[in-house]
């Protein structure tokens, strides 16, 4: 089965400082892999997805993300945070792209920022 | 750009009531799925479907179930709301990558 690892529930960083969330995963096919960003009593918007090709994927808002299969890991970065980007980010895997088999996601890391 | 939209974003049902939680998206996915978020937990699945009249159990069906009479539509139905089904749940389509969500649900079952 597969399934997800965040490591982190909590991540408090400066604003300006640079971002790494965290994010290893279990699949015994070739991964789909996806961030999302959840803000407060909103849905979830997706940020990056990686499905093959070259490892390093950006995404909207400045986020990219790196797929390294030789450690399971898909994590998000940015190299310089804003005060909007407080949220709740969550790593999924899925079959096909997320289609019929749905996204099994992390259990989401809560990102705060300070002035 | 994709809409799925979520029928209510906040609602109070007592105790053993029947609730109706509807999903509408409008760009023709064939995929569709209920998923139930909680502080701990993360999302859960609940059901899906990928055709009309098609539905498939996830992690966690007991207690719902779903309907999908219309491409557009996935409903889904709380027999007989119980305490412990207060959540949040978000809906969710896709096509063939990725999945775009609806805003939630927020549901207090009291």
């Amino acid at each position: 089965a597969q399934s997800v690892t965040q490591p982190d529930i909590h991540i408090t960083v400066s604003e300006g400082a640079s971002l790494e969330l965290r994010c290893n995963y279990s699949y015994g096919a070739t991964p789909y892999l996806f961030w999302y960003v959840q803000s407060p009593g909103q849905g979830l918007q997706l940020l990056l997805k990686y499905f093959s090709g070259d490892t390093l994927v950006q995404g909207i808002k400045g986020f990219e993300a790196e797929f390294k299969r030789s450690q399971s890991s898909f994590n998000l970065r940015k190299p310089s945070v804003h005060w909007s980007d407080a949220a709740e980010y969550f790593c999924a895997v899925g079959a096909r792209g997320g289609g019929a088999d749905g996204l099994t996601f992390g259990k989401g890391t809560h990102l705060i920022i300070q002035p | 750009d994709v809409k799925v939209t979520q029928s209510s974003r906040y609602l109070v049902k007592r105790t053993g009531e029947k609730v109706f939680l509807e999903c509408v998206q409008d760009m023709d996915h064939e995929n569709m799925f209920w998923y139930r978020q909680d502080p701990g937990l993360g999302l859960r699945l609940i059901y899906f479907s990928y055709d009309v009249k098609m539905k498939e159990k996830g992690d966690i069906p007991e207690g719902y179930s779903v309907s999908r009479e219309k491409k557009e539509r996935f409903s889904l139905i709380l027999e007989s709301a119980s305490t412990n089904q207060t959540s949040m749940y978000l809906c969710a389509s896709s096509k063939t990558w990725g999945a775009f969500f609806g805003q939630g649900t927020r549901l207090t079952v009291v």
